[in-house]
């Protein structure tokens, strides 16, 4: 158990709709990331929060946004859905320079 | 540019060593990490080694790392059916991100019974 949460764990979107996809991290661990994971791939990196602020972005548009919250949740919001984005989507948490640990993920998947 | 390469398939019998292996681009890596994913769930953390040290050894798993070559690897001793699962090398990189992982394509690994 890395004691971070995602939710949640299917979801089904149409071309064009919005989606939000939540997570909860460890106590303590003042940083999340966001990855996207395509089939037969390795994660790729989103972006950042550190202390409710996104402090590094990875080569993602801005239709892909987030937030992070005093307790230690975070949003990951992808609007205008593209076939895609189809992926399955991991939050990351960690205490700043520290070992990240991966939640279960999300799988996305877009029609 | 931050790149992590490693072979995509490794398939070992029952009992027998597994070595995988990876290489980065990028010197500046403090940090490489070795991560376990089964099918349909997330990526569950192995173990690291510092860029400082040569070795590092955790019950089966020994990592060694070359930083003259920017090569790593993980090998799984007395490899069993349980450890069938793709295995990511990851690079903690920085620019702007103090937690940013490179992920190498993953190798798949299959252990024969």
């Amino acid at each position: 158990e890395t004691g971070v949460t995602q939710s949640p764990t299917h979801l089904i979107k149409t071309r064009g709709q919005q989606v939000t996809l939540r997570c909860s991290s460890q106590s303590g661990h003042n940083t999340v990331s966001w990855y996207q994971q395509a089939l037969g791939q390795g994660p790729q990196f989103i972006f950042q929060y550190y202390r409710e602020e996104e402090n590094g972005r990875g080569n993602f548009p801005p239709r892909f946004s987030g937030l992070q919250f005093p307790n230690y949740s975070s949003e990951l919001n992808v609007n205008a859905l593209e076939l895609d984005d189809s992926a399955l989507y991991l939050c990351a948490s960690s205490p700043l320079g520290g070992y990240t640990y991966f939640g279960p993920g999300t799988r996305l998947t877009v029609t | 540019g931050e790149d992590v390469e490693q072979s995509l398939f490794l398939s070992v019998r029952e009992g027998d060593s597994s070595v995988i292996n990876c290489t980065y681009t990028d010197s500046s890596s403090t940090y490489l990490y070795w991560y376990k994913q089964e099918p349909g769930a997330g990526l569950q953390l192995l173990t690291y080694i510092f860029s400082n040290m040569d070795m590092k050894q955790d019950q089966r798993l020994t990592v060694l790392l070359n930083k003259k070559d920017k090569h790593l690897s993980l090998r799984i001793a007395d490899t069993q059916t349980g450890d069938s699962a793709i295995y990511f090398c990851a690079a903690l990189g920085y620019g702007g991100a103090t937690n940013k992982l490179i992920f190498g394509t993953g190798t798949l690994l299959a252990v024969q019974p």
